[in-house]
């Protein structure tokens, strides 16, 4: 059974940078995209951007000059850094397989991130 | 971007009720949608994938219809566990877009 866990820093200054990794235990790393949502209670659940089965990326015009997503496929995992980060970024971040046709199937637990000074 | 309109975003409804929730995408999407449903606290779990297909292990009183721009999550017969919040999502094209949930609370 495919499970992905995630972890990264919970507590950010503005102006930092976001930083969350998921490695995925179990199925197939290659075959599949791998993406990044976060959910606010404000704006709901917003997708980030993605890592591809061939290693191209593709991100949410509004953040894309802040987000990288890279991928490790010796370790199976994938991470997302975020740039130059204010109040309006806190949010849980949740990692994700996805599948063209199949949807996001597997999700991560989710990283709860909060930016304050 | 492609917007995704929800309805209703909250619903009261009772155990062994059937209940329908619908998904609008501003632009044909072909059948590129999925519905998923969250509880407070976890991640959103998928349900239907494909508008129509059952996600393995998902009861079968949940069921999905639609293509192009109109889309429908039906639960044939509500269960105690099933209140909580559902979203659909389209991956039809870039940036996926989610609807904005819809709450299904016990009345």
């Amino acid at each position: 059974q495919v499970q992905l866990q995630q972890w990264g820093a919970g507590l950010l200054k503005p102006s930092e940078t976001l930083s969350v990794t998921c490695i995925v235990y179990g199925g197939s790393f290659s075959d599949y995209n791998w993406n990044w949502i976060r959910q606010t209670p404000g704006k709901g659940l917003e997708w980030i951007g993605e890592i591809n089965h061939s290693g191209s990326t593709n991100y949410n015009p509004s953040l894309k000059s802040r987000v990288t997503t890279s991928r490790d496929t010796s370790k199976n995992q994938f991470s997302l850094k975020l740039s130059s980060v204010t109040a309006a970024d806190t949010a849980v971040y949740y990692c994700a397989r996805g599948s063209k046709g199949l949807s996001m199937d597997v999700w991560g637990q989710g990283t709860t991130v909060t930016v304050s000074s | 971007a492609i917007q995704m309109t929800q309805s209703p975003s909250s619903l009261s409804a009772s155990v062994g009720d059937r209940v329908t929730i619908t998904c609008r995408a501003s632009q044909g999407i072909r059948n590129d949608l999925g519905w998923y449903q969250q509880k407070p606290g976890k991640a959103p779990k998928l349900l239907i994938y494909a508008a129509s297909s059952l996600q393995s292990g998902v009861p079968s009183r949940f069921s999905g219809s639609g293509s192009g721009a109109d889309f429908t999550l039906t639960i044939s017969s509500l269960q105690p566990e099933d209140f909580a919040t559902y979203y659909c999502l389209q991956d039809y094209n870039y940036p996926y877009t989610f609807g904005q949930g819809t709450k299904l609370e016990i009345k």
